[in-house]
């Protein structure tokens, strides 16, 4: 079953609002989190790492001003769209660092459809 | 080399069951989608599978198989507006998205 919970799944909004997207991991705390951006037919844009009591690492060329992102406890991390605009439409995905003794793993959420309108 | 192999068109009955096969071979995993996209649109997100097993929602359920490299996406009670395209794409060890070429669904009444 799913380990990794993301919500909402769907979110239609007015150019100017915000949006908040909520990662939790369900059955292990997650130190690290990640945020995806990904547009039609291509591959996940990774757009921050997200460390739980820090601040976000954010990768070139991502706005750290307009896409928020807090990881203030072991399971959950959000990212928030602020003054969102149509150009920001797209599908959200993040996904969390399992640690286990000898590996390690990502899993990922289901993702959310942004669209503004 | 890393591929994804999905049948290029099907065509089921209203009311009836189909399933979509997808297999993959990837440099690693680290999961699959299966999304829907009807023509003209973008494609939207109907499933991910990192384990082994069956995840049901609704109609619509996505089966994995890792030893086998294997993915099936089940549509239960075909609606016509379960006509569209369904592509599976798997995740490889850089989490880069390996797209198959789709599945064009037909629906007939």
């Amino acid at each position: 079953g799913a380990v990794v919970s993301q919500h909402p799944s769907w979110v239609i909004c007015k150019s100017g609002t915000s949006v908040k997207i909520e990662c939790r991991s369900l059955d292990f705390q997650a130190t690290t989190m990640f945020w995806y951006r990904q547009f039609p037919k291509q591959s996940l844009m990774l757009m921050a790492t997200s460390n739980e009591g820090s601040k976000a690492t954010y990768e070139q060329g991502v706005e750290k001003d307009k896409f928020l992102i807090n990881h203030a406890s072991l399971t959950l991390s959000t990212l928030t769209v602020t003054s969102a605009h149509p150009e920001d439409s797209s599908f959200y995905i993040c996904s969390a660092r399992w640690a286990g003794r000898e590996h390690e793993k990502l899993f990922f959420g289901s993702g959310t459809q942004l669209s503004v309108l | 080399g890393q591929n994804i192999d999905q049948p290029t068109e099907m065509t089921a009955t209203e009311g009836a069951i189909v399933q979509i096969n997808c297999t993959y071979q990837t440099s690693g995993f680290n999961g699959l989608f299966w999304y829907q996209q009807h023509a003209g649109e973008a494609p939207t997100f109907l499933s991910y599978n990192v384990l082994d097993g069956l995840e049901e929602k609704g109609r619509f359920s996505s089966f994995l198989s890792r030893s086998k490299g294997y993915s099936y996406l089940l549509l239960k009670e075909l609606q016509m507006k379960d006509s569209a395209s369904y592509l599976c794409a798997a995740i490889d060890s850089n989490y880069q998205l390996i797209w198959g070429a789709g599945t064009k669904l037909i629906i007939k009444p």
